[in-house]
């Protein structure tokens, strides 16, 4: 599995855009990389994924390095429902590390 | 849909006792997994199959761990006897085959005494 990278926590304005980074610098060419994210008292819920371009839905987008070796999610106008642990997840198997805590300031 | 659904939502027992979680996936799923969340180890997997077949159970504890799925609508993790450091948040998660985007239950809580 490759290992990631990403901040332990952030903090964003509500309805300003929110770029979350991901660095997997040993990723494998076929790897696909996989967002997910935990709300406060739930299960962790899908957000997004690709392979090599970027992909938009209507969650996010998800915005990969030309060489795979990082990867941006970008939520456009964040929310307080934004507020939650996002994953970073490269791999054909779905791995949590300890993803990145959003805070959202009202 | 229902989503995945996922029995007891809590659960609080003695040690030694036996525990038993169930998970019904989303109709048509063909992937099942189940994952384990405390504060120290964050969210582990356990175990996860594939059309009814334990594909890998590399991350299930010891033995006292065993989950089966005997058809693809149903599948359970038990627990046979329970310590206070199975504590934690048992989460079960479906997927359509091979598309990394899985669906989770709302998690079942299970504190041992």
């Amino acid at each position: 599995d490759a290992k990631t990278t990403q901040p332990n926590s952030m903090e964003s304005n509500e309805e300003e855009p929110v770029h979350l980074p991901c660095n997997h610098s040993t990723i494998s060419g076929t790897d696909y990389i996989h967002w997910y994210r935990q709300l406060p008292s739930q299960g962790p819920e899908y957000v997004i994924h690709g392979l090599t371009s970027n992909v938009n839905n209507r969650m996010a987008s998800l915005a990969i390095a030309e060489d795979r070796k990082s990867s941006t999610l970008i939520l456009h106008r964040a929310t307080l429902r934004d507020a939650a642990v996002y994953y970073c997840i490269p791999g054909d198997k779905i791995i949590f590390g300890k993803g990145t805590r959003l805070h959202i300031l009202p | 849909d229902a989503g995945v659904i996922q029995s007891p939502r809590h659960e609080v027992t003695e040690m030694g006792q036996e525990v038993t979680l169930r998970c019904k996936p989303i109709s048509g799923h063909n992937s099942l997994f189940w994952y384990r969340q405390t504060m120290m180890r964050g969210l582990e997997l356990l175990i996860y199959f594939n059309n009814n077949v334990p594909i890998d159970d590399s991350g299930m504890p010891e033995d006292r761990f065993s989950a089966k799925m005997p058809n693809a609508s149903f599948s359970t993790l038990k627990i046979q006897p329970s310590e206070p450091r199975d504590s934690a948040v048992y989460f079960c998660a479906s997927s359509p085959q091979n598309t990394g985007e899985l669906f989770f239950g709302e998690g079942s809580r299970l504190t041992v005494l």
